[in-house]
C-alpha cells in the first residue's frame, strides 16, 4: 500500500502571498489532520477532516484553512503569509469513521519557507 | 489544558537499551503513541498503545504505560547508531474526532 503523499515537498513564499498544499491519505483511509512543526512551537495540530467535513480545529487564525474531496484527498490553504508561517506542515492520514479512533500515519511534509 | 512533557536530549551507547521517558495530563488519552523523526523527514510511526493497556512489544521496542501517573515510556533494546533521531511521544485527544498532542521530542543521540 502507498504512504502518505504531499505536495509539494517545499515552497519558498513571500509575505503577503497565500498557498496550497495537498495530502492524498493511504488508501481506504478517510481521515486526514494537518500539523504545523515549528522550532519554537513543536508540533501543533491545524485540523482534521472526514468525509468532506471539518471535525476538529486547532487553535490557528481563520488565514489557515482546509477542505476535504470526495476521494479523502485534503487541502490546506494559508491566505496572507507572514514570515511565522515558515514551517514543516504535515498531513497524518488514519481510518477514521465513526467506530473510534485509529492509527495515525503521517507523510514527508511540506517545507514552506516565507521570505 | 492537555498537556505532554519530554525530557529533551539522550545520549547511548551502541548495544545498550535506552529509555525514553513521558508525562502527559489528559487522562482520556484513547491511544499513546511514539513517532521517529529523523532529520529531514516526516513522523514515522513506530508503536502504539491502547489507554487499557499497561505493556506492548514490538521486537526491539517496548512501550509502558502507567495511567494512574500517567507516565509513558519507550525502551529500545540494543540501540543502534541508526537509531538516532527524535522521538516523540503523542496523545489521542479523541471527541467525534481525533487530534494528537505531541511532546517536545527528545533527541536520541547513540554513541559507537
Amino acid at each position: 500500500k502507498a504512504g502518505v503523499t504531499q505536495t509539494p515537498r517545499y515552497l519558498i513564499k513571500t509575505r503577503g502571498q497565500q498557498v496550497t498544499l495537498s495530502c492524498s491519505p493511504i488508501s481506504g483511509h478517510r481521515s486526514v489532520s494537518w500539523y504545523q512543526q515549528t522550532p519554537g512551537q513543536g508540533l501543533q495540530f491545524l485540523f482534521e477532516y472526514f468525509s468532506e467535513t471539518q471535525r476538529n480545529k486547532g487553535n490557528f487564525p481563520g488565514r489557515f484553512s482546509g477542505r476535504q474531496f470526495s476521494n479523502s484527498r485534503s487541502e490546506m490553504n494559508v491566505s496572507t503569509l507572514e514570515l511565522g508561517d515558515s514551517a514543516l506542515y504535515l498531513c497524518a492520514s488514519s481510518l477514521g469513521g465513526t467506530g473510534g479512533p485509529s492509527e495515525q500515519y503521517f507523510g514527508p511534509g511540506t517545507r514552506l519557507t516565507v521570505t | 489544558g492537555e498537556d505532554v512533557e519530554q525530557s529533551l536530549f539522550l545520549s547511548v551507547r551502541e548495544g545498550d537499551s535506552s529509555v525514553i521517558n513521558c508525562t502527559y495530563t489528559d487522562s482520556s488519552s484513547t491511544y499513546l503513541y511514539w513517532y521517529k523523526q529523523e532529520p529531514g523527514a516526516g513522523l514515522q510511526l513506530l508503536t502504539y498503545i491502547f489507554s487499557n493497556m499497561d505493556m506492548k512489544q514490538d521486537q526491539r521496542l517496548t512501550v509502558l504505560l502507567n495511567k494512574k501517573d500517567k507516565h509513558l515510556s519507550l525502551r529500545i533494546a540494543d540501540t543502534q547508531t541508526g537509531d538516532s533521531a527524535i522521538y516523540f511521544c503523542a496523545v489521542l485527544i479523541y471527541n467525534q474526532g481525533g487530534k494528537l498532542i505531541f511532546g517536545q521530542g527528545t533527541e536520541l543521540s547513540v554513541k559507537p
